[in-house]
């Protein structure tokens, strides 16, 4: 089944111990990207990759990292996190070729920073 | 920039009445539009999409239409169910970067 993998699903932590949340796709996509989703603030980009070894940032990249060494793999890396992370994570992939491409969404991951 | 402007809700309905949620945008080149909805707990699922000036997508009984004169794509149902509760998104996408834009989502309930 093509689909969008994240783990793990909820995560609570505390300020300052570092986390990776995963992203894997099984759909030989060339675009992944990592939003976040806040009440009031909609879906905001945080970082995305266009190919393997090519990241950019999004609207909102501070705080975090990504890496892509593999064409199915985005991690997301919080090195220190802080409260103010707290939110519902969201990776998404597509085709990336054309404009009209769909992104294709995990189920969330729900981060809480204590 | 590009902006995706939609209305927030809550919309509350009643089964089986007519939805409209209005979405309008702002793009500097050609976009693709797109509604994606989300149900409790899941992530954002890919509802129709429309690339060109006049394109009608549709899927689930949901209809959009691409009107560049007015830059609105509005998404309508004829007749709503209680499992249409959901959150709805407008979104687009201008750039091979794939870089979308996404509106604020619009909360529906449907009431039995």
């Amino acid at each position: 089944e093509a689909q969008v993998t994240q783990n793990p699903r909820y995560l609570i932590t505390v300020t300052g111990k570092k986390l990776t949340v995963t992203c894997s796709q099984n759909m030989n996509h060339e675009y992944m990207s990592w939003y976040r989703q806040d009440p009031g603030l909609g879906l905001r980009q945080i970082y995305y990759s266009m190919n393997v070894e090519v990241t950019d940032k999004g609207d909102v990249p501070e705080g975090y990292k990504v890496s892509r060494k593999e064409k199915r793999n985005f991690p997301l890396i919080l090195e220190s996190p802080s409260p103010n992370q707290t939110s519902l994570y969201f990776c998404a992939s597509s085709l990336g070729t054309v404009n009209n491409s769909p992104l294709h969404f995990g189920n969330g991951t729900r981060l809480t920073v204590t | 920039g590009d902006s995706v402007t939609q209305m927030e809700g809550p919309v509350t309905l009643s089964e089986e009445a007519f939805l409209t949620i209005n979405c309008t945008y702002t793009a500097t080149g050609y976009p693709s539009l797109f509604w994606y909805v989300q149900y409790p707990g899941e992530g954002l699922q890919l509802l129709l999409k429309a690339t060109k000036a006049d394109d009608k997508g549709s899927n689930k009984g949901f209809e959009a239409t691409y009107r560049k004169e007015t830059t609105s794509f509005h998404l309508e149902k004829g007749s709503v169910q209680v499992s249409d509760s959901a959150v709805y998104f407008c979104a687009l996408s201008v750039s091979y970067g794939q870089n979308f834009v996404f509106g604020p989502g619009t909360r529906l309930s449907v009431l039995p």
